[in-house]
């Protein structure tokens, strides 16, 4: 298993457009994580799934963002009239339930810029 | 509100000279501690969790403590590959297992 991958790596779109990252998780890994990061801020919390349910999600996760993750593997996190404000890190990580002490596993995110 | 305020924002060491991160956290209820390591234009890598005060681990030239208030990223001797934003982040009781509340992070910049 190579970690987690996000695709794609980077992603420029125009204001008012539709976007949509994929993450593919450790695959032993039953937890997965969304995440925001703007330039010299940590990372900030988005939403997290437990298999295929979603258990939480940020009030930042405002109505034009949603996430899936069909069937407990991949996930999916789209945008939808994209706005400058959007433009970011997107990270995904995944985690085991039952090895919490191991932390998050991240992935290289994928920098969104809206222009 | 949990928070987690890192310091210094910013810190150059020469090689070999050894330091310490500081991040003080406020939660209702710690439910563990994360520290990450993270270079540019990647995600974090994860480096240690610590649940209780008290508590300490190590791994090569760094170590981790905690006490109900704050941890310490102690680096000894450190190299140029130590170079990085060290990130420390908190799960409190409060919120559900899912969500870690980050530091804005440590630049940590080691020269020859």
């Amino acid at each position: 298993d190579t970690g987690v991958s996000q695709d794609p790596r980077h992603k420029i779109t125009k204001r008012g457009q539709n976007v949509t990252f994929r993450c593919d998780p450790i695959s032993e890994h039953n937890r997965l994580y969304w995440y925001r990061q703007t330039l010299g801020q940590g990372p900030e919390f988005l939403t997290y799934f437990q298999n295929e349910a979603q258990l939480e999600k940020s009030r930042l996760l405002s109505d034009r963002f949603s996430a899936e993750r069909p069937k407990g593997s991949f996930s999916t996190l789209e945008i939808q009239r994209t706005e400058q404000g959007d433009s970011a890190m997107y990270l995904c990580a995944s985690s085991s339930a039952d090895r919490d002490n191991y932390g998050y596993t991240f992935g290289s995110g994928t920098r969104l810029t809206v222009v | 509100e949990d928070q987690v305020t890192q310091s210094p924002e910013a810190l150059r060491l020469q090689e070999g000279e050894s330091s310490s991160l500081n991040c003080s956290y406020t939660v209702s209820g710690l439910r563990g501690l994360f520290w990450y390591r993270q270079d540019p234009g990647k995600g974090p890598e994860f480096l240690f969790t610590l649940y209780s005060a008290g508590e300490e681990k190590e791994k090569e030239r760094l170590k981790a403590t905690l006490t109900k208030k704050e941890s310490f990223l102690h680096i000894t001797a450190p190299k140029p590959e130590d170079s990085a934003t060290y990130l420390c982040a908190v799960r409190s009781r409060g919120s559900t297992l899912g969500r870690l509340y980050f530091g804005r992070g440590t630049q940590l910049t080691v020269w020859p």
